[in-house]
């Protein structure tokens, strides 16, 4: 199975600056076949990108993903407290679909 | 609006099993395949299982496989997810979501989730 692993394991900025997410896969990922994923506490996943950079439906454009060769990022411009929470990446190439284990965005 | 709503989860013995239930609305479900996830405690998220939107397509990740089956009823517009011979560790808050494509997708709409908790 592919291992994706998420870094930093814990993010801290202030409201206003820009974060960079990162999730490198084990091997290449199929036709760039990468989500993101925003998880509030107690609340459900939103999804937040897929196919490494298209946004999904409804999110705003600071948040951007891209990819270079096995490297995924999740860019987030403009930080606002709202952006508290666990990002994930998830790759959905090759079964078994896995998960990253996850950023934590902190908000100063 | 999309709506998922689990139900079904709580307190099960070791061996035991539970059946979960995910009421859909807001969209057409049965021609949309469906996921469940779960997320056990301050882990992260690990995929479980997918069905086609007939039903007639199932993949089971390996720790479920077996003891886990999914299943669906079009005209109740309802995903369920049977539970048997459960483990401790497959203590997790239990998400389903739609599912783009049968097989492997990604996950646009969730549910809030369901806790299962098994234990003596």
């Amino acid at each position: 199975e592919i291992v994706l692993t998420q870094s930093p394991g814990t993010l801290s900025l202030s409201p206003g600056e820009g974060a960079t997410l990162s999730c490198r896969a084990s091997r290449s990922v199929s036709s760039d076949s990468l989500a993101w994923y925003q998880h509030k506490p107690g609340q459900a996943p939103r999804l937040l990108i897929y196919g490494a950079s298209t946004r999904a439906t409804g999110i705003p454009d600071r948040f951007s993903g891209s990819v270079s060769g096995t490297d995924f990022s999740l860019t987030i411009s403009r930080l606002e407290p709202a952006d508290l929470a666990v990002y994930y990446c998830q790759q959905y190439g090759s079964s078994p679909m896995t998960f990253g284990q996850g950023t934590r965005l902190e908000i100063k | 609006e999309v709506q998922l709503l689990e139900s079904g989860g709580g307190l099960a013995q070791p061996g035991g099993s539970l059946r979960l239930s995910c009421a859909a609305s807001g969209f057409s479900f049965s021609f949309s395949a469906m996921t469940w996830v779960r997320q056990a405690p301050r882990k992260g998220l690990e995929w479980v299982s997918n069905i086609g939107s007939t039903g007639e397509y199932t993949f089971y990740s390996d720790s479920v496989k077996g003891r886990f089956t999914i299943s669906r009823d079009n005209s109740k517009n309802t995903l369920y997810l049977q539970m048997n011979s459960l483990r401790a560790e497959d203590t997790a808050v239990y998400y389903c979501a739609t599912s783009y494509w049968a097989s492997t997708s990604y996950f646009a709409s969730w549910g809030q989730g369901t806790l299962v908790t098994v234990s003596s």
